[in-house]
C-alpha cells in the first residue's frame, strides 16, 4: 500500500525563481493538503485541494498556488521565491467523507533551499 | 497568544521511563486532536487521532483530551530509544480542513 510520495526530495533555487513541487496521495485518498514547515516549527497549512479545486486556504500569499489532477495527484507552485520560502514542504492526503473529519497522512516532504 | 502551545523541550529520559507530552489550545472550536511523530528528515507520522474528551490507548501510547481545560496529552509507556523523535500535536475543528500544529517537543530516550 503506497503511502504519500513527494518529488523532488531536495531542491535549490535562487531568489525570484519559480518552483513546482509534486505529490501523489496515498492509495484510496482523494484529498491533498500542502503545509510549510520552517526549521524548528510545526507545519503551517497552505491550502487543500479536493475535486480539483482549492477548498480552503491558509494565510499564505498568492505567490503560492496549486493544482489537483483527475488522478488526485497535486502540484504546489511558488513564484518569485524569497529567502524566507526556504522550508520543508509537506503534502498530506486524506479521504473526504461527509460529516466527518478524516486524519491526514503525510509524505516525507521536499526540502527547498533558496540562495 | 498562539492557538496551540507546546513546550519545545528538549526532553531527555532514560529508557523504560514514562513520557508525558502536552499541548494547550485556545480555540474552543477545535474538536479533533492528533499526535504525530516526526523523525529527523522525515514527514510527520500519525500516532493517535481522537475526537472526544477522555483517553484512547494504542499499545504503549495513550492520548488524553480534556476539552474543558483545553489540554491534551500523549503518554508513552516503557519508552525506547526508537521513540527518540519530535512529537507534534495537531488539531482542527468541524468543517475545517486545516490542521493547526504545535511547535513540537523533541524527545530523546537514552539507553
Amino acid at each position: 500500500d503506497a503511502g504519500v510520495t513527494q518529488s523532488p526530495t531536495h531542491l535549490i533555487k535562487t531568489r525570484g525563481q519559480q518552483v513546482t513541487l509534486r505529490c501523489s496521495p496515498k492509495s484510496g485518498h482523494d484529498t491533498v493538503s500542502w503545509y510549510q514547515q520552517a526549521l524548528g516549527q510545526g507545519p503551517q497549512f497552505i491550502f487543500q485541494y479536493y475535486e480539483e479545486e482549492e477548498r480552503q486556504r491558509g494565510n499564505f500569499p498568492d505567490r503560492f498556488s496549486g493544482h489537483q489532477f483527475p488522478n488526485y495527484s497535486s502540484e504546489l507552485n511558488v513564484n518569485a521565491l524569497l529567502l524566507g520560502d526556504s522550508a520543508l514542504y509537506l503534502c498530506a492526503s486524506s479521504l473526504a467523507r461527509q460529516h466527518s473529519n478524516q486524519p491526514q497522512h503525510f509524505g516525507d516532504g521536499t526540502r527547498l533551499s533558496i540562495l | 497568544q498562539k492557538e496551540v502551545e507546546q513546550d519545545p523541550g528538549p526532553l531527555s529520559v532514560p529508557e523504560g521511563a514514562i513520557v508525558s507530552l502536552n499541548c494547550t489550545y485556545s480555540n474552543s472550536a477545535f474538536q479533533y486532536f492528533m499526535w504525530y511523530r516526526q523523525y529527523s528528515r522525515k514527514g510527520p507520522e500519525l500516532l493517535m487521532y481522537t475526537y472526544s474528551s477522555g483517553n484512547k490507548e494504542d499499545g504503549r501510547f495513550t492520548a488524553q483530551v480534556d476539552k474543558s481545560s483545553k489540554y491534551i496529552s500523549l503518554f508513552i509507556r516503557d519508552s525506547q530509544p526508537s521513540d527518540s523523535a519530535t512529537y507534534l500535536c495537531a488539531m482542527t475543528g468541524a468543517g475545517s480542513y486545516q490542521l493547526t500544529f504545535g511547535k513540537g517537543t523533541k524527545l530523546s530516550v537514552i539507553p
